[in-house]
């Protein structure tokens, strides 16, 4: 079984630059989930997917992140502009259903520096 | 909402000696909870959960984690660590209503020497 895709694995911007993720779920997988890991700490979760409607991205920078799931499938996160403090891991997991007992399967992630 | 506390930011170790992880939680409803692993350059991989049932749970590489109600913790240990479990453990939560959001914790890094 095919694991969550994401790409690229690495990008470095300068800061005011935009910059978008891409993430491919599990097959079948309803739920999509963007975490942002900065170094040294744990993920946050930015934004919950089902299907392609969101759930919760009440952790979302709105004034310059966004995110997308139009086909129920794959996704896109941006940033636009990026700051220096948005250098993170942005990690992308999916799970079969919405439901709290269902586990996440997280992909390798994307590293971003922002310079 | 909920929160968590791991206590140990780093835990060095030498090989084949035992090891405790701590995680303690914060919750105003019942929770599930989670250890995660992550390898350098890798996404977090799921070690263990605890969803109900005998609150002893085993997991994948020989580890296992006990949930303890009343003192809300759910510390991972392992009998005898390899080189190979040198990674970040994450301890996290989710609430039976929360909306499935996972809450993690920031992590404890496990150095094991040889």
């Amino acid at each position: 079984e095919a694991g969550v895709a994401q790409s690229p694995r690495y990008k470095i911007i300068e800061k005011r630059q935009s910059v978008a993720f891409w993430c491919n779920p599990i097959s079948g997988h309803a739920t999509l989930y963007w975490y942002q890991q900065i170094l040294g700490q744990g993920p946050k979760l930015l934004i919950q997917f089902q299907n392609n409607g969101v759930v919760d991205d009440s952790q979302l920078p709105k004034d310059r992140f966004s995110a997308e799931r139009l086909k129920g499938v794959d996704s896109t996160l941006k940033i636009q502009p990026a700051k220096l403090e948005d250098s993170a891991v942005y990690l992308c997991a999916s799970s079969l259903a919405g439901t709290a007992n269902t586990e996440a399967f997280f992909g390798q992630g994307t590293r971003l520096t922002v310079v | 909402a909920q929160s968590v506390t791991q206590l140990d930011s780093q835990v060095p170790v030498f090989e084949e000696a035992p090891v405790e992880l701590r995680c303690n939680y914060s919750s105003s409803v019942s929770v599930y909870l989670f250890w995660y692993v992550q390898y350098p350059n890798q996404g977090l991989q799921l070690l263990l959960k605890y969803l109900s049932g005998s609150t002893l749970v085993k997991g994948i590489n020989g580890f296992e984690a006990e949930f303890n109600k009343s003192q809300t913790s759910f510390h991972l240990r392992k009998p005898s660590v390899h080189i190979s479990d040198t990674a970040e453990y994450f301890c996290a939560v989710r609430g039976y209503n929360a909306g499935n959001m996972l809450t993690f914790g920031g992590g404890t890094r496990l150095m094991v020497k040889p």
